[in-house]
């Protein structure tokens, strides 16, 4: 069975912690995906990566980075949490093309 | 840079009843489509997708969308509903040649017995 890994279900860090949010996916996709889900706003995309150690801008980039070394595994990383950063987030991956994302259970995260 | 948007945040309907989850987008260029279902406490699932071909497409679980290009929209239908089918349903678009997928805002579906 194809899966997608988030590291946590729930996460609660503090106000200008460096937080890294763990994916990782065993189906060999090219494509990796970091998304947030917020109530009314649905999901907005914060970064992808195409391949290794290639990444794109989403729509909501700010306060976010991200890392993906290997193929199987991107990493998200909030250099300083803010509570505005509280939120769902959700992992994806793709193969190239116009072809279904599998989606991991996300990660809760709670920044106080 | 393409849209979506889903009219409607909540939808309640009693079971057995239909239901239609409407979906538009925008965009300049050719595009897929999708129809993603979350239930309670998990991650998000294919339900349904549009690439090419017959503008209608259908799910095993009685789900079915049709994509009209002239009012640009992909919204989903089911003829009767069950309890089971209480979930998010999120509508997304992919543009050829990009690899990105961007998301509606969601309809929660409600279904009272």
């Amino acid at each position: 069975d194809v899966k997608v890994t988030q590291s946590s279900r729930y996460l609660v860090k503090r106000t200008g912690e460096k937080v890294f949010l763990e994916c990782v996916q065993d189906m060999d996709h090219e494509n990796m995906f970091w998304y947030r889900q917020d109530p009314g706003l649905g999901l907005r995309l914060i970064y992808f990566s195409y391949d290794v150690k290639m990444k794109e801008k989403g729509d909501i980039p700010e306060g976010y980075s991200v890392s993906r070394e290997k193929k199987e595994r991107f990493s998200l990383i909030l250099e300083s949490a803010s509570t505005n950063q509280t939120s769902m987030y959700l992992c994806a991956s793709s193969l190239l093309g116009p072809n279904k994302a599998f989606f991991g259970q996300g990660t809760r995260l709670t920044v106080v | 840079a393409q849209s979506v948007t889903q009219l409607d945040s909540q939808v309640p309907v009693f079971e057995e009843a239909p239901v239609e989850l409407r979906c538009n987008y925008s965009s300049s260029v050719s595009v897929y489509l999708f129809w993603y279902v979350q239930y309670p406490n998990q991650g998000l699932q294919l339900l349904l997708k549009y690439l090419s071909g017959s503008t209608l497409v259908e799910s095993i679980n009685g789900f079915e969308a049709e994509f009209n290009k002239s009012q640009t929209s992909f919204h989903l239908r089911k003829p009767s509903v069950h309890i089971s089918d209480t979930a998010e349903y999120f509508c997304a678009v992919g543009l050829q040649g990009a690899q990105k997928l961007v998301f509606g805002q969601g309809t929660r579906l409600t279904i009272n017995p």
